[in-house]
């Protein structure tokens, strides 16, 4: 059964920095892209970031390109979000997501399976 | 970015209501359009892919429809299990996905 287990959410001040981890489970994990998929309390979904199964294609969104950073351990079977320069804004369930293909810039990309969420507060 | 835009927000119906949920385009995305159902206190679970096709186990009372601009999720009769938040989502732009705002099923 697959598994998805986000960890490392927590309360940081404004400016300050928190680093998400994603255990998966029950699947083939270099064989897909992953991504993180936000959502700001009682707001709807924002994608966030991706990065493709071998780790070598990274894609972050406008809002937060160049403080986020994700990566990915192949043998460890974790994707991880390093979150820098934290903002108010930047506070939300952030849900790690597997996707349906090694890579995640084609055509028709959906997301097959959600983790729970690590609640992510940014608050001074 | 490609904005999608839902209509209604929110809906009351009745247990065997037929509903209809509205998800716009900005720009014409062909048929790469997503669909997903997020119950109280769950993760979003994938629902209707590529605008028509059903995810594995998911009941023949929803179906998808549309192309460029405009879709339509539709329950052909509404269940307890149903009441939920529905999120269409564009795969056109890839990896720059973009969600609606959601549509609140609610029970009348």
């Amino acid at each position: 059964e697959m598994q998805l287990l986000e960890s490392g959410g927590g309360l940081v001040q404004p400016g300050g920095s928190l680093r998400l981890s994603c255990a998966a489970s029950g699947f083939t994990f270099s064989d897909y892209a992953m991504t993180w998929v936000r959502q700001a309390p009682g707001r709807g979904l924002e994608w966030v970031s991706a990065i493709g199964g071998s780790g070598s294609a990274t894609y972050y969104a406008d809002s937060v390109k160049g403080r986020f950073t994700i990566s990915r351990d192949n043998v460890k079977n974790t994707v991880s979000l390093q979150m820098n320069n934290l903002r108010a804004e930047d506070t939300a369930l952030y849900h790690c997501v597997k996707t349906m293909r090694e890579t995640f810039n084609g055509f028709g990309e959906r997301l097959d399976y959600w983790g729970q969420g690590a609640l992510v507060s940014v608050s001074s | 970015d490609i904005q999608m835009t839902q209509s209604p927000s929110s809906l009351s119906a009745s247990l065997g209501d037929g509903v209809t949920i509205t998800c716009r385009a900005s720009q014409r995305i062909s048929t790469y359009l997503n669909w997903y159902q997020q119950k109280p206190g769950e993760a979003p679970k994938l629902l209707i892919y590529d605008t028509f096709v059903l995810e594995s186990g998911v009941p023949s009372r929803f179906s998808g429809s549309g192309s460029g601009t405009e879709f339509t999720l539709t329950i052909s009769s509404l269940q307890p299990e149903d009441f939920a938040i529905y999120y269409c989502q564009q795969s056109y732009s890839t990896p720059f996905i973009t969600f609606g705002g959601g549509t609140k099923v609610e029970i009348k």
